[in-house]
């Protein structure tokens, strides 16, 4: 069946670059989201690509699709301490209903 | 900006009562949903709602639980009878447009954090 799978843990610095890789098994996948979960809080859409794309940048977030291999990749430029975050992988395939990764919780070190 | 919003935000029953979930999706919007998350594992699709009816669901979304847009802003999930296992936190999300060759983003609200004793 369809899943996503993430890592479960990333570190960077403040001010580094972070990578957060997300891969799924859904050929038919047509959007590809990134959502954002702050402690407490609802799921925040941060991003999203269409599936015919292979990057979209949006300020200081870049998303890479590569489709052949099913992976998909967000890179958050800068990181500061507020991107201190789950960051939740998920892809919408042939129906209405969205697959989600188990998230990757980043920490941002001072 | 316009948000889905859900009340209450905490709420704790007795194994066996009836809760109902509510939800104001944002208020163009057409497409209806309801996830979960239970701790430490994903967030799984319950159902999804449009036109008055559901369109799909989930092999979890079985007869204990249903879905109701009373009136022209509200949306709700109603679990029967509520088991151990049925403590979550409850998503309901909303869009525009449901079909896959359309742009669609999915909105989610805060959740309710539903904690069955």
């Amino acid at each position: 069946g369809e899943d996503v799978e993430q890592s479960l843990f990333l570190s960077v610095r403040e001010g580094d670059s972070s990578v957060i890789n997300c891969t799924y098994t859904d050929s038919s996948s047509t959007y590809l989201y990134w959502y954002k979960q702050e402690p407490g809080a609802g799921l925040q859409l941060l991003t999203y690509i269409f599936s015919n794309m292979d990057m979209k940048q949006d300020q200081r977030l870049t998303v890479l699709l590569n489709k052949k291999d099913k992976h998909l990749s967000l890179r958050i430029a800068d990181t500061q301490t507020g991107d201190s975050a789950i960051y939740f992988c998920a892809e919408r395939g042939s129906s209405y209903k969205l697959i989600f990764g188990s998230g990757t919780r980043l920490l941002v070190r001072p | 900006e316009p948000e889905v919003t859900q009340t209450p935000s905490h709420q704790v029953t007795q194994m066996g009562q009836e809760v109902i979930l509510r939800c104001v999706p944002i208020s163009n919007h057409l497409y209806f949903y309801w996830y979960r998350q239970i701790l430490g594992q994903k967030v799984e699709f319950l159902v999804s709602f449009y036109n008055n009816e559901i369109s799909e669901k989930s092999e979890i979304f079985d007869d204990q639980f249903s879905v109701e847009r009373p009136d022209g802003s509200n949306f709700t999930l109603k679990i029967r009878s509520t088991k151990l296992e049925d403590s979550a936190m409850y998503f309901c999300a909303s869009s525009v447009e449901g079909r896959r060759t359309t742009n669609e983003k999915l909105f989610f609200g805060s959740g309710t954090q539903l904690s069955v004793l």
